[in-house]
């Protein structure tokens, strides 16, 4: 499995955008970059994946190194909502599981 | 609402013991995962079941099994339970195997 590093933590205030870095050095070329959220007391939520290519869902933004070995997920006006830990997952192709890290635990002052 | 439900909620009970955790997964999936989320070794993944098979196995121990029914849902057995084992046990659902998941709200396993 591709190992990740991702902030601990990191704070923002609402209203304002959100950059939240992933690194993914060992990734290989078929793997997906899968973000997915958990919010307190919750499951975890999908939030959006990729491959090559920049990516825009309702939720967010998902920008891809052009060497894959680093993403960002953005959101573009964050809300007291959003505070979660979010998980940058690259998914092995073929790979039935999610394999989890430890996140980024976001914090959003009103 | 992810529309996979788990049941039950809440579950106290004491070492030595079995417990059953009971998953639907969203109309018309087919896959359903297992995840045990206790605090210090995060989500991990335990079991993939696939229209009744199992597909995948990650860090499940002997001591727990799963199915996956006709209907689709799916049970996780916990048995000789330890302090260990309390944790968040989450279930997930999706459409094929490889598709986005779907988790619904977990299960909180608590064992005295």
């Amino acid at each position: 499995d591709a190992k990740t590093t991702q902030p601990n933590s990191m704070e923002s205030n609402e209203e304002e955008p959100v950059h939240l870095p992933c690194n993914h050095s060992t990734i290989s070329g078929t793997d997906y970059i899968h973000w997915y959220r958990q919010l307190p007391s919750q499951g975890p939520e999908y939030v959006i994946h990729g491959l090559t290519s920049n990516v825009n869902n309702r939720m967010a933004s998902l920008a891809i190194a052009e060497d894959r070995k680093s993403s960002t997920l953005i959101l573009h006006r964050a809300t007291l909502r959003d505070a979660a830990v979010y998980y940058c997952i690259p998914r092995i192709q073929g790979a039935q599981k999610l394999v989890f890290g430890q996140g980024t635990r976001l914090t959003i002052n009103p | 609402d992810s529309g996979v439900t788990q049941t039950p909620k809440h579950l106290i009970t004491a070492t030595g013991q079995r417990v059953t955790l009971r998953c639907s997964p969203r109309s018309g999936d087919l896959s359903v995962y297992w995840y045990q989320q206790s605090l210090d070794q995060g989500l991990q993944f335990l079991i993939q079941y696939y229209n009744g098979e199992e597909r995948a196995k990650g860090n499940i121990l002997e001591r727990f099994s799963a199915q996956q029914f006709p209907d689709l849902h799916s049970e996780l057995n916990l048995s000789s339970l330890e302090l260990g084992d309390s944790a968040l046990y989450f279930c997930a659902s999706s459409e094929k195997s490889l598709d986005t998941q779907y988790f619904g709200p977990g299960t909180r396993l608590t064992v005295l």
